[in-house]
């Protein structure tokens, strides 16, 4: 069986502060790991993506993510969140050949 | 390039009703995808398709059926319509199941059925 979990609901952060969305996953086999964002009243957006390599990911609008193999975690991070970052985040362990899951995922709001 | 076209976006529907989903892509993707998204469950994989002619189940299928008679078109249809299909729907289209490829989703559909 294949699983992710997303464990907070909602992240609050204040602009300027770092920000980490927290993924763990249970999936066969060595996964690719996505990140996609929904802004609000809108389809999903791709993020980034692990697939090999550098644990640490890089991606659009100043996000990073860090895969951690032994913990089976790809956390979403970024330095100094944004007010305009606030948007529900999901996070999709692949494994290839296979129909791709979301978790419940995460909202992110960010005051000023 | 449109990507991921939708329709329709709104529909209202009575119980016992039936209706259609449109989905189409213009990217030539082998992969098509339903989705639907509700408060607190997050996105569930409802069917699927690898190519023309060929569907799967996914998380959430029962009350809904696909087809895939081309590649670019992937419609759902609600052959006789629940108020627990009450939900916005995404379509996503990637270039194959196989690789790390990325979904490309459509705007999305609210379905409301009383």
């Amino acid at each position: 069986a294949q699983s992710v979990a997303q464990p907070e609901d909602q992240v609050n952060v204040a602009e300027g502060n770092p920000l980490t969305v927290k993924c763990t996953y249970s999936v066969s086999g060595n996964p690719y790991l996505f990140w996609y964002v929904q802004y609000p009243n809108r389809g999903l957006q791709f993020l980034l993506k692990y697939i090999t390599g550098d644990n640490l990911v890089k991606g659009s609008y100043g996000f990073e993510a860090e895969f951690n193999k032994s913990q089976t975690s790809f956390h979403l991070k970024k330095p100094s969140a944004l007010v305009s970052d606030s948007a529900l985040y999901f996070c999709a362990p692949h494994r290839p050949g296979y129909a791709l899951n979301f978790g419940k995922g995460t909202s992110l709001l960010v005051t000023p | 390039n449109a990507g991921v076209t939708q329709t329709p976006k709104f529909q209202v529907l009575k119980t016992g009703q039936s209706m259609t989903l449109q989905c189409a892509q213009d990217m030539n993707h082998e992969y098509m995808s339903w989705y639907r998204q509700d408060p607190g469950m997050g996105l569930r994989l409802i069917h699927y398709s690898v190519g023309a002619g060929i569907t799967d189940q996914g998380e959430v299928p029962n009350g809904y059926n696909v087809s895939r008679s081309t590649t670019e078109d992937f419609p759902l249809r609600l052959l006789s319509a629940a108020p627990s299909q009450t939900s916005v729907y995404f379509c996503a289209s990637s270039v194959t199941l196989s690789g790390a490829n990325v979904l490309t989703f459509g705007a999305g559909s609210r379905l409301t059925v009383l």
